[in-house]
């Protein structure tokens, strides 16, 4: 696609459920990221994946949180036993690569997560 | 600990005005990473730039720049001859690893608004 794509828009689920969240990325971007933005925490980011690779997972909130990309396009962020605060909107960004004017990040519109 | 503060809550202008939204950003490192991102009122972030602390020289895209002091820990941004279309929230962000992680923290962003 031309963009970068994310599904679903919009998620509702339980407490204590389990969701999972997709990121298309460009096609021929090596690096992914993600972010969330929340009304009590603001902006935060939480991974990064360059291939397949995340070198630093200590951005994740906490031990219910995972992400993986594979065949370094693809990524699924994927939060266990979904608590109140996890609703959030949680934003996917790829970029070609990580210096210089192939770091300028390309962003998805979002997934809005509310949990009841 | 690793800090942003962007003082300006929200600032308001009229069309074709320059204007400087501040950050000013706290870290122990030597090395770094400083970055802006626009969120228009639809809502979808915009990678702006990422600066590292070792090239303090100015940056200029087209009706924006970024002027980096480290002697007062600041990443300013100007937007100069301003437009309606740059009206958003603009966040300022700061890394102290090139793996981001935990140590990737916003600044509450600065509410932009440029009135025709």
């Amino acid at each position: 696609g031309a963009g970068v794509s994310q599904s679903p828009s919009n998620k509702v689920t339980e407490k204590g459920k389990d969701v999972e969240l997709r990121c298309d990325p460009i096609s021929g971007h090596t690096a992914l990221y993600w972010y969330r933005q929340s009304l009590g925490q603001g902006l935060e980011f939480l991974i990064y994946f360059q291939g397949n690779s995340a070198p630093d997972k200590s951005g994740l909130p906490s031990d219910r949180f995972s992400a993986e990309r594979t065949g370094g396009s693809v990524s699924t962020l994927t939060i266990q036993r979904t608590q109140q605060e996890d609703s959030a909107v949680y934003l996917c960004a790829s970029s070609f690569g990580f210096s210089g004017p192939q770091e300028t990040q390309y962003f998805g519109p979002g997934t809005r997560l509310l949990v009841l | 600990a690793q800090k942003v503060t962007q003082a300006q809550t929200e600032i308001s202008v009229v069309e074709k005005e320059d204007v400087t939204l501040d950050c000013v950003y706290e870290t122990r490192d030597t090395t770094y990473y400083l970055f802006w991102y626009k969120q228009p009122p639809s809502g979808e972030l915009v990678f702006l730039i990422r600066r590292n602390s070792f090239d303090e020289q100015n940056e200029i895209s087209g009706r924006y720049s970024w002027n980096f002091q480290k002697s007062t820990s600041s990443f300013n941004f100007t937007i100069t001859a301003s437009q309606v279309v740059d009206s958003a929230v603009y966040f300022c962000a700061l890394s102290d690893t090139d793996n981001y992680g935990q140590n990737f923290v916003f600044g509450p962003g600065t509410r932009l608004s440029v009135l025709p």
